[in-house]
Parts: C-alpha cells; sequence; structure tokens
C-alpha cells in the first residue's frame, strides 16, 4: 500500500528555517517526480516545488525560489524540503505527494507549518 | 504562469441534483504530443488532503463514483456531479499540469440546499 507520511512542521519565527519530511512506503522514491503543495489556513492549493525521479531536475515557485530546498534520501525513501528566511506567509499545511505521469492520486496528510512571532 | 479561474465560487444543490463546476485556463493545456488535457479535479474535506477525482479531463479515477463526470478541452473544463449526494460536501479545484508552475484553480465550494 502507498503511503506518504509528513513530519517536521511546527512553529518558527519569521527568518527561521525548518525542514519537513516525507516518508514514502509501498513504493520506490526514486522511480517517481514528487511534488510538495500547501495550503495556508482556509485558503486554496498552491504548489511548492518538485523533484524528477533520478533527482537532476529541481523546481520551485517563485515565492519560494532561493529560500526552499527539495531533495531526496533515497536509502530512507524520504522526500524533504529544507524551508529558510521563513515569512508569516509560508504558514501552511503542506502536502507532499507523488506524481504518475503528472497524476497526482497518493497525498499524505499534510504537516502544518506556524511562522509567528 | 497558467492561471486557472474557476465558477461559481460556490453552490448549493438539492440531494440528487446535478452540480456543474467549471474552470478554465489562461492557456491551452492540451498536449498534441499526448493527445491529451493536462487537467485534474480533486476534491477536499475538511481537515483531510485533497482526493483525486478525475485526471486527462475526463478520465475518473479508480473508485471514484460514476456520478463524477469531467469533461471540456483545450481552456474550458467541465466537473459535473450528476446526482449530489450528502457526502459530496466539499471543495472541489482544478489543477493544470501542462506547465510550471502547476496551477490550481480558487476552488469552489458545494453544498446541500
Amino acid at each position: 500500500e502507498v503511503q506518504l507520511v509528513e513530519s517536521g512542521g511546527g512553529l518558527v519565527q519569521p527568518g527561521g528555517s525548518l525542514r519537513l519530511s516525507c516518508a514514502a512506503s509501498g513504493f520506490t522514491l526514486s522511480s517517481y517526480w514528487m511534488h510538495w503543495v500547501r495550503q495556508a489556513p482556509g485558503k486554496g492549493l498552491v504548489w511548492v516545488s518538485r523533484i524528477s525521479s533520478d533527482g537532476s531536475t529541481t523546481t520551485y515557485a517563485d515565492s519560494v525560489k532561493g529560500r526552499f530546498t527539495i531533495s531526496r534520501d533515497d536509502a530512507k525513501n524520504t522526500l524533504s524540503l529544507q524551508m529558510n528566511s521563513l515569512r508569516a506567509e509560508d504558514t501552511a499545511a503542506y502536502y507532499c505527494t507523488r506524481s504518475d505521469n503528472g497524476v497526482w492520486r497518493y497525498w499524505g496528510r499534510g504537516t502544518l507549518v506556524t511562522v509567528s512571532s | 504562469d497558467i492561471v486557472m479561474t474557476q465558477s461559481p465560487d460556490s453552490l448549493a444543490v438539492s440531494l440528487g441534483e446535478r452540480a456543474t463546476i467549471n474552470c478554465k485556463s489562461s492557456q491551452s493545456v492540451f498536449s498534441s504530443s499526448n493527445s491529451a488535457n493536462f487537467l485534474s479535479w480533486y476534491q477536499q474535506k475538511p481537515g483531510q488532503p485533497p482526493k483525486l477525482l478525475i485526471y486527462w479531463a475526463y478520465t475518473r479515477e479508480s473508485g471514484v463514483p460514476d456520478r463524477f463526470s469531467g469533461s471540456g478541452s483545450g481552456t474550458d473544463f467541465t466537473l459535473t456531479i450528476s446526482s449530489l449526494q450528502a457526502e459530496d460536501v466539499a471543495v472541489y479545484y482544478c489543477q493544470q499540469f501542462y506547465s510550471t508552475p502547476l496551477t490550481f484553480g480558487p476552488g469552489t465550494k458545494v453544498d446541500i440546499k
């Protein structure tokens, strides 16, 4: 059974850093493109970043470019999102999702990041 | 960037009646090389992650009731719930996966009248 479990969210001050993880099970992470999507409280879905199956290609939304870094640890079958220079507007639930040729059928339950002083 | 818009913002439909949600993209999301529209529909209930309903504009995901259907091509798409059930109360999002940044519509909230 395919499962994605996010962790690492929490309360952080503006300007701080946080590293999110997405533990994958039931499949090999290195066989798929993976994405992060976020959702601010009461708001819509926003794509954040993606990484290719071989890890050679990473893409970011303009709003996080230069501050966030997506990566994979194939040995641990885990996807990560390093978030630096956090802002209040980064407050959101962060979801990881697996892409099956562009189709996102598997999602984690999300981890909540709150940026506040 | 491809901007996705949805209409209406919300709608209330009687149980058993039809609900129709429209989605429009600012550019075509049809790929001639794939002969497919790179457009998905999701359902999201409070406190839950999005659930994939439809992909490639009209392909229903396995396990999704057949009262859900998708149609359209190019820039104009529709999600139809043919006979609304109580469990369909949710927010529905369209999403294009044609080009980055991958973008979602703002969502349409569906309630029972």
